[in-house]
């Protein structure tokens, strides 16, 4: 039979253009959320970070917004370059339980 | 100030064999959390144990699997009897406390069961 597989989202932009990657969470009660950046054949590594007290937060390079009405997270990317091309991924915890869960991830490529 | 170091990186295994995974977490770091990620998804949490406890163990499989962290040493993710479909890579992450601080990720064991 036919199969079918998991296909990450993808976004192309070119070096220089601002890149904007989206999550969306599904638990209302996550109060901290963590963009980490994966790429081929590493572990994820820290962007930035956000607590649901706050809707934005500026790093170098890097803004998160969060928009708890809409349950949504986003990430812009500022002149990208082509080092930034990797997999994005969202984490959110409720603040109560043990766990971080990670969405399925944006592959990112920056075109030269 | 090393990472989170993880070995090995690669381990290949035959079917019914087992599978020790070692994370040393980074200098001051007592909070050890085990993820599993299958190619092109996320991470999907296993088990997060605090220095000779396990804190919380939902996302491990009932059976084969089991995980310790003892006073010395590294913390040990065990596979008992694998099958091809524990293929996968496991991360582990550590961090200074509980879940409001901020996860550092090793490199990540890439596991091949033949």
């Amino acid at each position: 039979g036919e199969s079918v597989g998991l296909h990450l989202p993808t976004l192309s932009v070119q070096e220089g253009d601002n890149s904007i990657i989206n999550c969306a969470y599904s638990n209302s009660a996550s109060d901290y959320f963590i963009w980490y950046k994966q790429e081929s054949g590493k572990g994820p590594q820290f962007i930035i970070d956000i607590r649901s007290n706050m809707d934005k937060r500026q790093g170098q390079r890097v803004t998160v917004l969060l928009n708890k009405t809409v349950k949504h997270l986003s990430l812009q990317i500022a002149a990208t370059q082509p080092g930034d091309s990797a997999v994005y991924f969202c984490a959110e915890n409720s603040g109560t339980g043990n766990q971080f869960y990670f969405g399925t991830g944006t592959s990112l490529t920056v075109i030269p | 100030n090393a990472g989170v170091m993880q070995n090995p990186r690669h381990l290949v295994r035959r079917r019914g064999q087992e599978a020790r995974l070692r994370c040393s977490p980074m200098k001051g770091h007592s909070h050890v959390y085990w993820y599993r990620q299958l190619p092109e998804e996320g991470l999907k949490f296993m088990v997060y144990l605090q220095k000779e406890n396990i804190i919380d163990e939902s996302g491990m499989p009932k059976e084969r699997f089991s995980a310790e962290f003892p006073k010395e040493g590294p913390s040990i993710l065990r596979i008992q009897q694998v099958v091809r479909g524990d293929s996968a890579a496991y991360f582990c992450a550590s961090s200074r406390g509980a879940l409001t601080y901020e996860q550092y990720f090793g490199p990540g064991t890439r596991l091949t069961v033949t």
